[in-house]
């Protein structure tokens, strides 16, 4: 149990593009999800916390224009990074946790590769 | 604010234990985890402690919570070359709505 299916795995595109990211919790309902953002050999870095019918709670230095994050159903949540350009390249993790419990923990998609070229 | 540190590389030989160390500084953790990350993917979450916990035992996984310390450990026995992989612990606490901070991340190689 307590699957999160991430897609797409892997992203190449021009400057300038747009590119949306899904995270769907397969087996269960996510009221919360997170997104992060992990640079080579490096941990991860939250992004923003994402709350199903409401905004999006962003982490200091992100900007919401940038990383637009829509959480329109229990068990979905999307990424959408606005006209990325190539320092935007990373990788995109996103996780869910089960229910309103906040002691359940989180579980994690296998991640998006993003480059911009 | 908090800091989770772990060191950066272990290396074991296969069927010897594995033991990954984690040091925090937020006395206010409620729980801690381990999460294992294979090669351009996700986090497998492994286990995770309550906080009023020191001991938590799951199959090959032992975890060791020393509170007063700070201090927070993995032992993985019988490592095998599968268990070759990064290794993060994170700390969450209720206050901070229970998000996770994360460790730098240990890389173990399980050599033959």
């Amino acid at each position: 149990g307590a699957v999160v299916s991430q897609h797409p795995s892997r992203v190449i595109c021009k400057s300038g593009t747009s590119v949306k990211i899904e995270c769907r919790s397969l087996d269960f309902q996510a009221t919360t999800m997170f997104w992060y953002r992990q640079f080579p050999k490096q941990s991860l870095m939250l992004m923003a916390t994402s709350n199903e019918g409401s905004k999006a709670t962003y982490e200091q230095g992100v900007e919401k224009d940038k990383f637009l994050i829509n959480h329109a159903s229990l068990t979905l949540s999307t990424l959408t990074v606005t006209s990325a350009h190539p320092e935007d390249s990373s990788f995109y993790i996103c996780s869910a946790r089960e229910g309103i419990n906040l002691n359940q923990p989180q579980h994690f998609g296998d991640g998006t590769r993003l480059s911009i070229l | 604010g908090e800091d989770v540190e772990q060191s950066l590389f272990l290396s074991v030989r296969e069927g010897d234990s594995s033991v990954i160390n984690c040091t925090y500084t937020d006395s206010s953790s409620t729980y801690l985890y381990w999460y294992k990350q294979e090669p351009g993917a996700g986090l497998q979450l492994l286990t995770y402690i309550f906080s009023n916990m020191d001991m938590k035992q799951d199959q090959r996984l032992t975890v060791l919570l020393n509170k007063k310390d700070k201090h927070l450990s993995l032992r993985i026995a019988d490592t095998q070359t599968g268990d070759s992989a990064i290794y993060f612990c994170a700390e969450s606490f209720t206050g901070g709505g229970n998000k996770l901070t994360f460790g730098t991340g240990t890389q173990l190689k399980v050599e033959l």
